[in-house]
């Protein structure tokens, strides 16, 4: 079984720049979520879709950060414009569902860096 | 808000020698916990999950943890470490209603000496 796909795996970026991420979620899994992990603190939930829908975004700083998930599948994650802060590995994971206890499954990850 | 504590940001250990990693969690209701490891360049694995039932859980790669409701803990062991090992630990913890979203704690570096 093909797991949660990210890319690109590393960018980086001048600030005031944008940057879009994409990620490919496990076959079948309808809850979708986006993670900030910053260096040195654990994962930090930014947004989470249930098919084509948003279930929870509200620690996305919706000024900058925009995300989609336009057919229920695949997500794309963008910043605009980035900040020096934005540094961040950005994690995206898959679930069945979003009902209590569902496994998370996580990609590799896109490691950021904003100069 | 719920929230999590890991408090040993680093911890050594011999290999072959065993290990002891601490998670407490603050929470009003029944939360359901987590255990993930983080290998450089890699994303999160679950080594292990507590909902209800017997508290003490057992994982991959050999790893258990045990829920103690008295103290607010679910802290990871494993009886001999292995070189593999070394990798970052995080604990999260989810709560019924909470649509699965999951917090998580800050992390603990594991390092194992040869």
């Amino acid at each position: 079984e093909a797991g949660v796909a990210q890319s690109p795996r590393y960018k980086i970026i001048e600030k005031r720049q944008s940057v879009a991420f994409w990620c490919n979620p496990i076959s079948g899994h309808a809850t979708l979520y986006w993670y900030q992990q910053i260096l040195g603190q654990g994962p930090k939930l930014l947004i989470q879709f249930q098919n084509n829908g948003v279930v929870d975004d509200s620690q996305l700083p919706k000024d900058r950060f925009s995300a989609e998930r336009l057919k229920g599948v695949d997500s794309t994650l963008k910043i605009q414009p980035a900040k020096l802060e934005d540094s961040a590995v950005y994690l995206c994971a898959s679930s069945l569902d979003y009902n209590n206890h569902n496994e998370q499954f996580f990609g590799p990850g896109t490691r950021l860096t904003v100069l | 808000a719920q929230s999590v504590t890991q408090p040993d940001i680093h911890i050594t250990v011999s290999e072959g020698a065993s290990l002891e990693l601490r998670c407490n969690y603050s929470y009003g209701a029944t939360p359901y916990l987590f255990w993930y490891v983080q290998s450089p360049g890699q994303g999160l694995q679950l080594l292990l999950k507590y909902f209800s039932g017997d508290t003490l859980v057992q994982g991959i790669k050999g790893f258990e943890a045990e829920f103690k409701r008295s103290q607010s803990s679910f802290n990871l062991r494993k009886p001999s470490v292995h070189w593999s090992d070394a990798a970052e630990y995080f604990c999260a913890v989810g709560f019924t209603g909470g649509g699965n979203k999951l917090t998580f704690g800050t992390g603990t570096q594991l390092k194992v000496e040869l």
